[in-house]
């Protein structure tokens, strides 16, 4: 069974530009959830889709959004970059029964310039 | 409060010898566990896991120890090896649709 997968690995955008990372789940994975990466603060999560709908959402500004597809697969967005937006983007898809674990991409290295 | 506290940042532990990894959180509405092992390149994958109506739970060389009243619970990796190099993420949830809340990792280093 492929793992989740996470389009492009890495990318190098210039500070006010925004960029789109892309994540394919686990086949019959329905749960998508987004985390940021950062030596000094660990994985903070982002948001978690669900059928389409976003169903729990971090504490980022509004210029991090996300969204998911018919087929699970799911995108998040980042406008108007920063420079501490540089970090791993976390891609993991998951079953929706209890205990369900984390299945976690190999992440996206977004470098801010 | 949704944090869990992680101890400490990094770790270096002769091979053969155990690694002890802590974690501390504050939510008494928590009652799911996991810890979460990353290798350098690749994102973290579920390691194994506890919910507290268990004091312990061993896989392997690996344990988790949870002490509700503490409200603390940790890793022990027992006869530590070279491969166990990685960084560890504790985490914690709630009932229901809530997101892993994680802690801020722990480097370990076994040198043999």
């Amino acid at each position: 069974k492929a793992g989740v997968t996470q389009t492009p690995r890495y990318l190098i955008k210039t500070r006010g530009q925004q960029v789109t990372l892309s994540c394919s789940p686990i086949s019959g994975h329905r749960s998508v959830s987004w985390y940021q990466q950062t030596p000094g603060q660990g994985l903070q999560f982002l948001f978690e889709y669900f059928s389409e709908t976003q169903r729990n959402k971090g504490n980022f500004p509004g210029r991090f959004s996300g969204r998911q597809f018919s087929n699970s697969r799911s995108e998040m967005n980042v406008s108007t970059l920063e420079l501490g937006d540089s970090a791993l983007y976390l891609c993991a898809s998951s079953l929706i029964l209890r205990d369900s674990p984390l299945h976690f991409g190999n992440g996206t290295r977004l470098t801010v310039t | 409060q949704q944090q869990v506290k992680q101890s400490p940042q990094s770790l270096i532990v002769q091979k053969g010898g155990i690694s002890i990894i802590n974690c501390a959180y504050e939510n008494t509405a928590f009652d799911y566990f996991p810890w979460y092992q990353q290798f350098p390149g690749k994102g973290p994958a579920l390691l194994i896991a506890i919910r507290p109506d268990v004091s312990e739970k061993k896989e392997g060389r690996f344990t988790i120890s949870f002490n509700k009243s503490a409200k603390q619970f940790s890793l022990h990796i027992m006869d530590s090896q070279p491969g166990d190099s990685a960084t560890y993420f504790c985490a914690a949830s709630m009932p229901g649709n809530t997101p892993l809340v994680f802690g801020k990792g722990t480097r370990l280093s076994v040198i043999a």
